[in-house]
């Protein structure tokens, strides 16, 4: 069966330091998403990606996030500057565009020390 | 208020038993309703989901929608231990693609 693949599972950083989030999406599909979850918290919508550009974005996607599709697998977040209250389990997810579609990867935990 | 809200639990129940888990939210904007299940670090795993005021069942699962109340719930018959999981409901404006938005999660536990 098909699946969003994340790597790594588990990302330690000094804060400061950039981090790069990978994810690979099913490979079908045209809409891809980051979310992100907080230990003990929901888990908050950070940004939507579909043609190559944002489609929506929260207000805790701020200028030090980015995201990218280098190639035509492929699905990034970048954080620039650490900072400690990203530390957080981050997911990305794919679909197909309708509202029944959603499929989450098994996250990557991101500790900032 | 917040937009969405859930129990968090935890929820306790005996094997076999039905469970019954709802949300509800203050948008009327919501369209689509998501009901996921969360293992311990892990990805949220699409459970159902049901659009606009209504049952629906697959297995032995149900969900439910009342948009009238703004109030949503997954009922689970004959629970198994392998259910006791975090169930996030989540909700979306519109179809294309849009953000979803999540309840906090209701932690269960089926007992043997």
């Amino acid at each position: 069966e098909p699946e969003v693949t994340q790597t790594p599972s588990h990302q330690v950083t000094q804060m400061g330091q950039e981090v790069i989030l990978r994810c690979v999406p099913i490979s079908n599909h045209l809409y891809f998403y980051w979310y992100r979850q907080i230990l003990g918290q929901k888990v908050e919508f950070l940004v939507s990606f579909y043609n190559n550009e944002i489609s929506e974005k929260s207000e805790i996607f701020d200028d030090q996030f980015s995201v990218e599709r280098p190639d035509g697998s492929n699905f990034t977040l970048k954080i620039r500057s650490t900072k400690l209250e990203d530390s957080a389990m981050y997911f990305c997810a794919s679909g197909t565009g309708t509202a029944t579609e959603a499929f989450f990867g098994q996250g990557t935990r991101l500790t900032v020390v | 208020q917040k937009e969405v809200e859930q129990d968090p639990g935890p929820l306790s129940v005996p094997e076999g038993a039905i469970v019954s888990l709802n949300c509800t939210y203050s948008n009327s904007a919501f369209q689509y309703f998501m009901w996921y299940r969360q293992y311990s670090r892990k990805g949220p795993e699409l459970l159902m989901y049901t659009y606009s005021s209504g049952n629906k069942e697959d297995g032995r699962f149900t969900a439910q929608v009342d948009k009238s109340s703004k109030y949503i719930s997954l009922f689970i018959r004959d629970s198994q231990p392998s259910d006791s999981a975090t169930y996030l409901c989540a909700m979306q404006k519109t179809g294309t693609a849009s953000k979803l938005t999540f309840g906090t999660g209701t932690r269960l536990q089926v007992t043997l």
